[in-house]
């Protein structure tokens, strides 16, 4: 089955710690992004990459880091700089450039810091 | 000021009721609109894609872009108990741009 998957699915980190959120898709896309999702604000846009090697900060890219070595990959670090870590963490991809508005959601990841 | 308001609700409707879902928005460049479900604690799912102005219908859903008035919306028909979830806008200026959501607007639809 073709998909987005995210591990995990409940994350607890400590504060002052780095985390590493997973991200694959076997869709054969080229574009992955990722975003946060808080109560009553929506989805935010962390970062995006629209090819292999290349990403682009969002809206919310402080205290993040992504890499996109492969292009089924897409890990997100959520680094001790982000000062409110605790959210819904949503990855997506889409085809191609023309098509970037269609975007697939993978099941998020629920981080929390304790 | 966002650039997307959405009302959150929450949106309570009794089965079989038509539901009407709206969302403002403030950038003119925007001409890519989307509707995503989001069911509890999941990731959301492509809805309705519209380009410009005019209505798009698939099966109970329809959605309507009025450009003017920058107001889009999404009408359930004969509503179900399992479209009960978040409904997220979202939109873009380009077919590869960014996409701005909406904050969601929380339905239940009850038997």
């Amino acid at each position: 089955d073709g998909g987005i998957t995210q591990s995990p699915k409940y994350l607890f980190r400590k504060e002052g710690q780095n985390v590493t959120l997973s991200c694959e898709q076997n869709l054969n896309h080229d574009a992955m992004y990722w975003y946060r999702q808080d109560p009553g604000q929506g989805l935010r846009l962390i970062y995006y990459s629209q090819i292999v090697n290349d990403f682009q900060k969002g809206d919310i890219a402080e205290g993040y880091s992504v890499s996109r070595e492969k292009k089924e990959s897409f890990p997100l670090t959520v680094t001790s700089a982000q000062k409110n870590p605790t959210a819904f963490y949503l990855c997506a991809s889409s085809a191609n450039r023309d098509s970037h508005n269609e975007q697939f959601f993978g099941p998020g990841t629920r981080l929390t810091v304790l | 000021q966002k650039e997307v308001e959405q009302d959150p609700g929450p949106l309570s409707v009794p089965e079989g009721a038509i539901v009407s879902l709206n969302c403002t928005y403030s950038n003119s460049a925007f001409q890519y609109f989307m509707w995503y479900r989001q069911y509890s604690r999941k990731g959301p799912e492509l809805l309705m894609y519209t380009y410009s102005s005019g209505n798009k219908e698939d099966g109970r859903f329809t959605a309507q872009v009025d450009k003017s008035s920058k107001y889009i919306s999404l009408f359930i028909r004969d509503s179900q108990p399992s479209d009960s979830a978040t409904y997220l806008c979202a939109m873009s200026g380009t077919s590869y741009g960014k996409l701005t959501f909406g904050q969601g607007t929380i339905l239940t639809v009850h038997p």
